[in-house]
């Protein structure tokens, strides 16, 4: 079974630092391009970062450039999303998807951020 | 980087038929035909029904429907079923420096 697994979500203070994981099983990993995607209480989906199946290319949103770096273990078929420098609006549901030919399938179940003092 | 735009809202009853559009400008949506759906029931995760404009995933009911004019994307549900109530969202490739747009959401409800 095709299966995302987000982790490293948590509650965290304006200015402060997390380190997100996504574990993936049941595909090969290293050829596929993967995503950050997420979504504010009461909100849409906005997209977040993209890295391609070497992390060769590497995308960002203008809203996280800067402050969230996106990176990939291909031998633990892991990706990762650093945030640093986290503000109020960076509060959200992470969520990993796999990108296929532009279209984000499958999606992990998501991991919450909290950016509150 | 601004998304696309749909309508907040739609509804129809059981067995109808219901259209929600999707749009962008030349530079996404009128610009490729990278265009996606999504379906997502509030707690669990997004899943995707259509790509590319037209095509359904396997297991995607055919009632689910993809189509694409200009800057402006429309999926269609027919026959509309209870557990079709969620919110959608479409999405379109927008070119390297800004990459997957989404639209900021539809929920439909079945009456």
């Amino acid at each position: 079974e095709v299966q995302l697994v987000e982790s490293g979500g948590g509650l965290v203070q304006p200015g402060g630092s997390l380190r997100l994981s996504c574990a993936a099983s049941g595909f090969p990993f290293s050829v596929y391009s993967m995503n950050w995607v997420r979504q504010a209480p009461g909100k849409g989906l906005e997209w977040v970062s993209y890295i391609d199946r070497r992390g060769g290319n590497i995308y960002y949103s203008d809203s996280v450039k800067g402050r969230f770096t996106i990176s990939r273990d291909n031998a633990k078929n892991s990706l990762f999303l650093q945030m640093n420098n986290l503000r109020v609006d960076d509060t959200a549901v992470y969520y990993c998807a796999r990108e296929d030919w532009g279209s984000y399938s499958p999606w992990g179940q998501g991991t919450m951020v909290t950016v509150s003092s | 980087q601004s998304a696309l735009t749909q309508p907040p809202s739609a509804s129809g009853s059981p067995g109808q038929s219901v259209t929600i559009s999707c749009t962008g400008t030349s530079s996404d949506v009128g610009g490729y035909n990278y265009v996606s759906w999504y379906q997502h029931h509030p707690g669990k995760a997004p899943k995707l029904i259509i790509y590319e404009v037209t095509k359904r995933p396997s297991g995607v009911p055919d009632r689910f429907s993809g189509s694409k004019s200009g800057n402006t994307a429309s999926l269609t549900v027919s026959g509309l079923q209870a557990e079709d109530e969620a919110d959608y969202y479409c999405n379109s490739y927008a070119g390297s420096n800004n990459f997957g747009v989404f639209g900021g959401g539809t929920k439909l409800t079945v009456l």
